[in-house]
């Protein structure tokens, strides 16, 4: 079966410092992996995603994360983090023809003045 | 077209009684996903439906949880009976079918906070 696993529940950073959020995935199959984020009191909403091709993806608000199928991991990054960016953080793995979403457990990103 | 729309936001129910959310999905996705989210998780699925057909529940899926999308537009998810373990936040999502370019391209509502007291 496939799960995702969060390494960190919270990361503190300083407003302008890099971040990284890491994520690893197990799975026997190929995977669609994506990233989402969610502010408080809402919905999620999607950061990026690797469905194939290159291993660099890139995606709104300056994240970009890296598939590394060897490591099985998808870790997100941004060089540069503002305020606004502190919010809940999910990586998930989208499985079988369903596309059923399996998530991990989120990682909150605070962020420092 | 606005979204995902889930209806009500917020839910504070007694304990014992019946409560039934609504979502209404982007109208050209013919794919609607249920989850729920409880503190501190990440959303756990719970259904989805292709058109009118649901197709899959998961196990977390109770005998007193029903969901519906008659004439696959809206859906509906009921709660019978309702216990203090089933206070989470409920998710709706919904999302083009595979083979249409889209795969992955979820669109999550808002969500419903249920609180059982």
């Amino acid at each position: 079966a496939q799960s995702v696993t969060q390494l960190d529940s919270q990361v503190p950073v300083f407003e302008e410092a890099p971040v990284e959020l890491r994520c690893n995935y197990s799975s026997s199959v190929s995977v669609y992996l994506f990233w989402y984020v969610q502010y408080p009191n809402q919905g999620l909403q999607l950061l990026l995603k690797y469905l194939s091709g290159s291993t660099l993806v890139k995606g709104i608000n300056g994240f970009e994360a890296e598939f590394n199928k060897s490591q099985t991991s998808f870790h997100l990054r941004k060089p540069s983090v503002h305020i606004s960016d502190t919010a809940e953080y999910f990586c998930a793995v989208s499985v079988g023809g369903a596309q059923k979403l399996v998530f991990g457990q989120g990682t909150r990103l605070t962020i420092n003045p | 077209d606005t979204g995902v729309s889930q209806d009500p936001r917020h839910k504070i129910t007694k304990r014992g009684q019946n409560v039934t959310f609504r979502c209404d999905p982007i109208s050209e996705h013919n794919r609607l996903y249920w989850y729920r989210q409880t503190l501190g998780q990440g959303p756990e699925f719970l259904t989805y439906f292709q058109n009118e057909a649901q197709l899959e529940k998961s196990r977390l899926l109770s005998d007193r949880f029903s969901a519906e999308r008659p004439k696959g537009s809206f859906s509906t998810l009921e709660i019978q009976r309702t216990e203090q373990g089933d206070s989470a936040m409920y998710l709706c999502a919904s999302s083009h079918s595979p083979g249409t370019g889209s795969a992955g391209g979820y669109t999550f509502g808002s969500g419903t906070r249920l609180t059982v007291v």
